[in-house]
Formats: structure tokens, C-alpha cells, sequence
């Protein structure tokens, strides 16, 4: 299987600031790799997904990045809805595997 | 629009079984993969099972092996998951997957509690 080893996994930041979130694979794949954010009580949103697409509707300061085994979800100006927890996964297997996920909080 | 609900949740006795259920929508649900992912409350989210667009092949992580049963019934666009020697550390919130063609799309997710 394939280990995707998520960090950090906490981060604290202020609104308006740069955030990068980095998810390394265990094993090099072909890029189907997704970005979730997750408020308590909600499923799971899908944000970015094949690495690097922008979900319909989802916010144009959200990006995703890399390829191999090395991807990044960046948030390019923090706003006040953005602080939840944020997971990456791989569905390039039958065996989809998650991050630990990281978890944004108000600095 | 792809619409994925799950059913079936409740309270179970450690031993118990339970079926959850997902009601496919949107999407022409025979030529998708379909999945179960879970997450355990204030955990991550875990992968469970995956079954084929034909039923024929089935995967399932570990720890659920020999307990958890993954069938579809493509004719209802019903997708099912049979969980039987149901474990304290099976209480999980179930959410049914589809992997489309380019990006997954979940479902809302039905509670299971073993206690």
C-alpha cells in the first residue's frame, strides 16, 4: 500500500497569511491525489483532485501542486472560513490511503 | 449532479452485524468503482473496501477482513456493505465513494456505534 505521510499536523496562522500543507507518498503514482477540508460535524469537501484541478466552486486562493511522490495544498491568503482540518489521499489504487490530516487554527 | 445516500447506521452490540446501504444517483452507477471509507470519531478517515463495477473484485482493508462483505446491485444502484463480529473499533461514521473518472465524490455518511 501506498503511506501518505501528511505535515505538520497542526498548524496555527493568522488570516490573510500563506499556508502550505505537504502530503509525501511512500511510492511514486500517477497524481490521482486529492485535497479535502473537514469542518466537525461535515463530510469530508472536496477541494482540489487529480493533484492539481480546482473543484467547481471552490475558491480560487486554494491550490494544489507536485507530482511523484511529493504534493503540496496551498492556501494563498488565509480567511476566516479556511480554519478546518485538511486531508490529502491518494485514489491511484484499489487501496486508497489518507494523511494523518492538519489541522489549521487561529494564531 | 452525483448524489451518494448512505443508510443503515444505528447502535449495535459489540458481536452484532449491521448492512449499511447507498443509494446511487446522477451517474451511471455500473461504470463506477464504489467504495467505503469511515472515520472514527476525532480520527482521520480510513479506507474500507472497494468492489468493482461487476462485483467481481473486492478489497478490503486488514482489519476488516473475513468480517466486512462489499456488494453492489447495479440494477437498484444500490451499493452494500454487510459488516458482521461488529468491534468497539468499528463505531465510525460510513461514508459510500465513487472514484469517477477523474475525482471521488462522497456521500453524507450514516453513523455506526458499537456499544
Amino acid at each position: 500500500d501506498i503511506q501518505m505521510t501528511q505535515s505538520p499536523s497542526t498548524l496555527s496562522a493568522s488570516v490573510g497569511d500563506r499556508v502550505t500543507i505537504t502530503c509525501r507518498a511512500s511510492q511514486t503514482f500517477s497524481s490521482w491525489l486529492a485535497w479535502y477540508q473537514q469542518k466537525r460535524g461535515e463530510a469530508p469537501k472536496l477541494l482540489i483532485y487529480k493533484a492539481s484541478i480546482l473543484e467547481s466552486g471552490v475558491p480560487s486562493r486554494f491550490s494544489g501542486s507536485g507530482s511523484g511522490t511529493e504534493f503540496t495544498l496551498t492556501i494563498s491568503s488565509l480567511q476566516p472560513d479556511d480554519f478546518a482540518t485538511y486531508y490529502c489521499q491518494q485514489y491511484d489504487t484499489y487501496s486508497w490511503t489518507f494523511g494523518q490530516g492538519t489541522r489549521v487554527e487561529i494564531k | 449532479e452525483v448524489q451518494l445516500v448512505e443508510s443503515g447506521g444505528g447502535l449495535v452490540q459489540p458481536g452484532g452485524s449491521l448492512r449499511l446501504s447507498c443509494e446511487a444517483s446522477g451517474f451511471t452507477f455500473s461504470y463506477y468503482r464504489m467504495n467505503w471509507v469511515r472515520q472514527a470519531p476525532g480520527k482521520g478517515l480510513e479506507w474500507v473496501a472497494n468492489i468493482k463495477q461487476d462485483g467481481n473484485e473486492r478489497y478490503y482493508v486488514d482489519s476488516v477482513k473475513g468480517r466486512f462483505s462489499i456488494s453492489r446491485d447495479n440494477a437498484k444502484n444500490l451499493l452494500y456493505l454487510q459488516m458482521n463480529s461488529l468491534r468497539d473499533e468499528d463505531t465510525a461514521i460510513y461514508y459510500c465513494v465513487v472514484r469517477g473518472v477523474s475525482k471521488p465524490s462522497w456521500g453524507q455518511g450514516t453513523l455506526v456505534t458499537v456499544s
